[in-house]
Protein backbone atom coordinates (compact mmCIF):
# COMPACT_ATOMS: atom_id res chain seq x y z
CA UNK A 1 0.00 0.00 0.00
CA UNK A 2 1.30 3.67 -1.00
CA UNK A 3 1.42 5.96 1.88
CA UNK A 4 2.30 8.72 0.16
CA UNK A 5 0.92 9.60 -3.06
CA UNK A 6 2.33 12.46 -5.39
CA UNK A 7 1.17 14.39 -8.44
CA UNK A 8 1.79 15.16 -11.05
CA UNK A 9 4.28 12.80 -12.06
CA UNK A 10 5.75 15.84 -14.39
CA UNK A 11 5.10 19.79 -14.23
CA UNK A 12 6.02 21.95 -17.04
CA UNK A 13 5.53 25.89 -15.71
CA UNK A 14 6.54 29.34 -17.45
CA UNK A 15 9.47 31.21 -15.90
CA UNK A 16 7.51 33.69 -13.18
CA UNK A 17 4.96 30.91 -12.73
CA UNK A 18 3.30 29.31 -10.01
CA UNK A 19 4.33 25.51 -9.68
CA UNK A 20 2.09 23.40 -7.50
CA UNK A 21 2.86 19.75 -6.30
CA UNK A 22 0.09 17.57 -4.10
CA UNK A 23 0.77 14.77 -2.17
CA UNK A 24 -1.98 12.78 -0.22
CA UNK A 25 -1.22 10.91 2.94
CA UNK A 26 -3.03 7.76 4.78
CA UNK A 27 -1.55 7.57 8.54
CA UNK A 28 -3.02 10.25 10.65
CA UNK A 29 0.39 8.91 13.10
CA UNK A 30 2.41 10.80 10.44
CA UNK A 31 4.54 13.59 12.55
CA UNK A 32 6.29 15.20 10.01
CA UNK A 33 5.70 16.55 6.62
CA UNK A 34 8.96 17.25 4.89
CA UNK A 35 9.52 18.18 0.50
CA UNK A 36 13.24 17.47 -1.09
CA UNK A 37 14.52 18.59 -3.66
CA UNK A 38 17.19 16.58 -6.16
CA UNK A 39 19.05 17.78 -8.83
CA UNK A 40 20.45 15.23 -11.66
CA UNK A 41 23.16 13.32 -10.43
CA UNK A 42 22.67 14.53 -6.86
CA UNK A 43 21.09 13.15 -3.41
CA UNK A 44 17.79 14.59 -2.59
CA UNK A 45 18.14 17.60 -0.69
CA UNK A 46 15.72 19.11 2.12
CA UNK A 47 14.01 21.66 1.06
CA UNK A 48 11.27 23.03 3.58
CA UNK A 49 9.11 20.97 6.12
CA UNK A 50 5.99 21.17 8.12
CA UNK A 51 4.40 19.87 10.74
CA UNK A 52 0.72 18.42 11.30
CA UNK A 53 -0.04 21.28 13.80
CA UNK A 54 0.80 23.66 11.34
CA UNK A 55 -1.18 24.45 8.33
CA UNK A 56 0.93 26.60 6.13
CA UNK A 57 4.89 27.86 6.24
CA UNK A 58 6.60 29.63 3.89
CA UNK A 59 10.17 29.92 3.29
CA UNK A 60 11.49 32.60 0.36
CA UNK A 61 9.24 31.67 -2.84
CA UNK A 62 8.29 28.23 -1.30
CA UNK A 63 5.34 27.38 0.26
CA UNK A 64 3.93 24.48 1.97
CA UNK A 65 0.39 24.39 2.22
CA UNK A 66 -0.91 21.65 4.30
CA UNK A 67 -4.78 20.39 5.19
CA UNK A 68 -5.15 18.19 8.19
CA UNK A 69 -8.87 16.68 7.67
CA UNK A 70 -7.94 16.14 4.04
CA UNK A 71 -5.03 14.23 4.69
CA UNK A 72 -3.48 16.62 1.97
CA UNK A 73 -0.38 18.71 1.74
CA UNK A 74 1.28 20.43 -0.90
CA UNK A 75 4.51 22.42 -2.69
CA UNK A 76 3.88 25.99 -3.96
CA UNK A 77 6.65 27.66 -5.88
CA UNK A 78 6.33 31.13 -6.74
CA UNK A 79 8.41 32.99 -9.03
CA UNK A 80 9.42 29.78 -10.76
CA UNK A 81 13.16 29.65 -12.23
CA UNK A 82 14.59 27.44 -14.79
CA UNK A 83 17.21 26.80 -11.60
CA UNK A 84 14.24 25.59 -9.47
CA UNK A 85 14.10 22.73 -12.31
CA UNK A 86 14.46 19.25 -10.58
CA UNK A 87 12.91 16.27 -9.39
CA UNK A 88 10.63 16.99 -5.86
CA UNK A 89 9.36 13.98 -3.47
CA UNK A 90 7.03 14.54 -0.57
CA UNK A 91 7.15 12.81 2.33
CA UNK A 92 6.03 11.72 5.87
CA UNK A 93 7.46 10.08 8.70
CA UNK A 94 6.65 8.82 11.50
CA UNK A 95 8.57 7.61 14.47
CA UNK A 96 8.38 3.70 15.93
CA UNK A 97 10.72 3.39 19.25
CA UNK A 98 13.58 6.12 18.12
CA UNK A 99 13.52 5.01 14.97
CA UNK A 100 12.59 7.39 12.20
CA UNK A 101 10.23 5.66 9.03
CA UNK A 102 10.17 7.96 5.59
CA UNK A 103 7.25 7.30 3.81
CA UNK A 104 8.45 8.88 0.47
CA UNK A 105 6.28 9.77 -2.58
CA UNK A 106 6.89 9.04 -6.31
CA UNK A 107 8.25 12.36 -7.46
CA UNK A 108 7.34 15.14 -9.95
CA UNK A 109 9.84 15.92 -12.18
CA UNK A 110 9.69 20.27 -12.86
CA UNK A 111 10.93 22.22 -15.82
CA UNK A 112 10.72 25.75 -15.70
CA UNK A 113 10.87 26.84 -19.11
CA UNK A 114 12.69 30.40 -19.64
CA UNK B 1 28.99 18.32 10.82
CA UNK B 2 30.48 15.94 8.04
CA UNK B 3 27.59 14.72 5.54
CA UNK B 4 27.05 11.69 4.82
CA UNK B 5 29.09 9.78 2.33
CA UNK B 6 28.78 6.81 -0.12
CA UNK B 7 31.92 5.47 -1.33
CA UNK B 8 32.61 4.63 -4.57
CA UNK B 9 30.67 7.79 -6.64
CA UNK B 10 31.05 5.78 -9.36
CA UNK B 11 31.24 2.04 -10.29
CA UNK B 12 31.35 0.39 -13.45
CA UNK B 13 30.98 -3.53 -12.98
CA UNK B 14 30.27 -6.93 -15.33
CA UNK B 15 26.99 -8.83 -15.41
CA UNK B 16 27.40 -11.53 -13.26
CA UNK B 17 30.01 -9.78 -10.84
CA UNK B 18 29.01 -8.67 -7.00
CA UNK B 19 29.35 -5.73 -5.73
CA UNK B 20 29.39 -3.78 -2.00
CA UNK B 21 28.44 -0.27 -1.59
CA UNK B 22 29.73 1.57 1.08
CA UNK B 23 27.05 4.46 3.50
CA UNK B 24 28.96 6.44 6.38
CA UNK B 25 26.27 8.38 8.16
CA UNK B 26 26.25 11.61 9.85
CA UNK B 27 27.43 11.49 13.46
CA UNK B 28 25.34 10.33 15.85
CA UNK B 29 22.73 8.82 13.37
CA UNK B 30 21.66 5.35 13.71
CA UNK B 31 19.39 4.93 11.36
CA UNK B 32 20.45 4.13 7.77
CA UNK B 33 18.14 3.74 4.61
CA UNK B 34 18.94 2.47 1.02
CA UNK B 35 17.05 3.33 -1.78
CA UNK B 36 17.62 2.47 -5.79
CA UNK B 37 16.93 5.23 -8.37
CA UNK B 38 16.69 4.38 -11.92
CA UNK B 39 16.51 7.35 -14.47
CA UNK B 40 13.17 9.02 -14.33
CA UNK B 41 12.24 7.24 -11.49
CA UNK B 42 11.06 7.88 -7.89
CA UNK B 43 13.38 6.16 -4.72
CA UNK B 44 12.71 2.82 -4.50
CA UNK B 45 13.00 1.46 -0.93
CA UNK B 46 15.98 -1.08 -0.41
CA UNK B 47 16.05 -1.94 3.03
CA UNK B 48 16.20 0.23 6.51
CA UNK B 49 18.76 -0.53 9.58
CA UNK B 50 18.64 0.59 13.30
CA UNK B 51 21.30 -0.12 15.73
CA UNK B 52 22.77 -2.95 13.14
CA UNK B 53 19.36 -4.47 12.85
CA UNK B 54 17.01 -4.79 9.57
CA UNK B 55 13.94 -3.39 10.42
CA UNK B 56 12.08 -3.14 7.20
CA UNK B 57 13.11 -4.57 3.80
CA UNK B 58 11.72 -3.11 -0.08
CA UNK B 59 10.35 -5.39 -2.79
CA UNK B 60 13.80 -6.48 -4.23
CA UNK B 61 15.06 -9.90 -4.94
CA UNK B 62 17.49 -11.57 -2.40
CA UNK B 63 20.34 -10.97 -4.74
CA UNK B 64 20.29 -7.33 -2.54
CA UNK B 65 21.51 -7.50 0.91
CA UNK B 66 23.01 -5.49 3.42
CA UNK B 67 24.10 -5.04 6.91
CA UNK B 68 24.88 -2.13 9.59
CA UNK B 69 28.11 -2.00 11.64
CA UNK B 70 28.23 -1.30 15.27
CA UNK B 71 29.37 2.13 14.70
CA UNK B 72 26.35 2.71 12.39
CA UNK B 73 27.95 2.56 8.45
CA UNK B 74 26.03 0.51 6.21
CA UNK B 75 27.27 -1.50 3.30
CA UNK B 76 25.07 -3.12 1.10
CA UNK B 77 25.63 -5.78 -1.63
CA UNK B 78 24.53 -6.64 -5.01
CA UNK B 79 25.59 -10.03 -6.09
CA UNK B 80 25.18 -12.05 -9.56
CA UNK B 81 24.78 -8.15 -11.00
CA UNK B 82 22.22 -7.89 -14.07
CA UNK B 83 21.89 -5.20 -16.25
CA UNK B 84 18.60 -3.80 -14.84
CA UNK B 85 20.77 -3.01 -11.46
CA UNK B 86 22.22 -0.41 -13.26
CA UNK B 87 21.44 2.88 -10.99
CA UNK B 88 21.51 5.26 -8.74
CA UNK B 89 21.89 3.88 -5.21
CA UNK B 90 21.09 6.16 -2.27
CA UNK B 91 21.44 6.04 1.10
CA UNK B 92 19.97 8.25 3.60
CA UNK B 93 20.52 8.34 7.92
CA UNK B 94 18.25 10.33 10.26
CA UNK B 95 18.34 10.93 14.14
CA UNK B 96 16.21 9.31 16.89
CA UNK B 97 13.76 12.37 17.19
CA UNK B 98 10.52 13.05 15.42
CA UNK B 99 10.28 15.81 13.00
CA UNK B 100 13.72 15.37 12.09
CA UNK B 101 14.78 15.00 8.39
CA UNK B 102 16.22 12.36 6.33
CA UNK B 103 20.04 13.07 5.05
CA UNK B 104 21.24 11.88 2.06
CA UNK B 105 24.43 11.15 0.67
CA UNK B 106 25.53 11.92 -3.37
CA UNK B 107 24.58 8.31 -4.15
CA UNK B 108 27.05 5.76 -5.99
CA UNK B 109 26.20 5.51 -9.41
CA UNK B 110 26.65 1.29 -10.93
CA UNK B 111 26.84 1.08 -14.59
CA UNK B 112 26.72 -2.84 -15.39
CA UNK B 113 28.09 -3.84 -18.40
Amino acid sequence: QQQVKQSPQSLIVQKGGISIINCAYENTAFDYFPWYQQFPGKGPALLIAIRPDVSEKKEGRFTISFNKSAKQFSLHIMDSQPGDSATYFCAATILIYNFNKFYFGSGTKLNVKP
Amino acid sequence: KAGVTQTPRYLIKTRGQQVTLSCSPISGHRSVSWYQQTPGQGLQFLFEYFSETQRNKGNFPGRFSGRQFSNSRSEMNVSTLELGDSALYLCASTADRPGTEAFFGQGTRLTVV
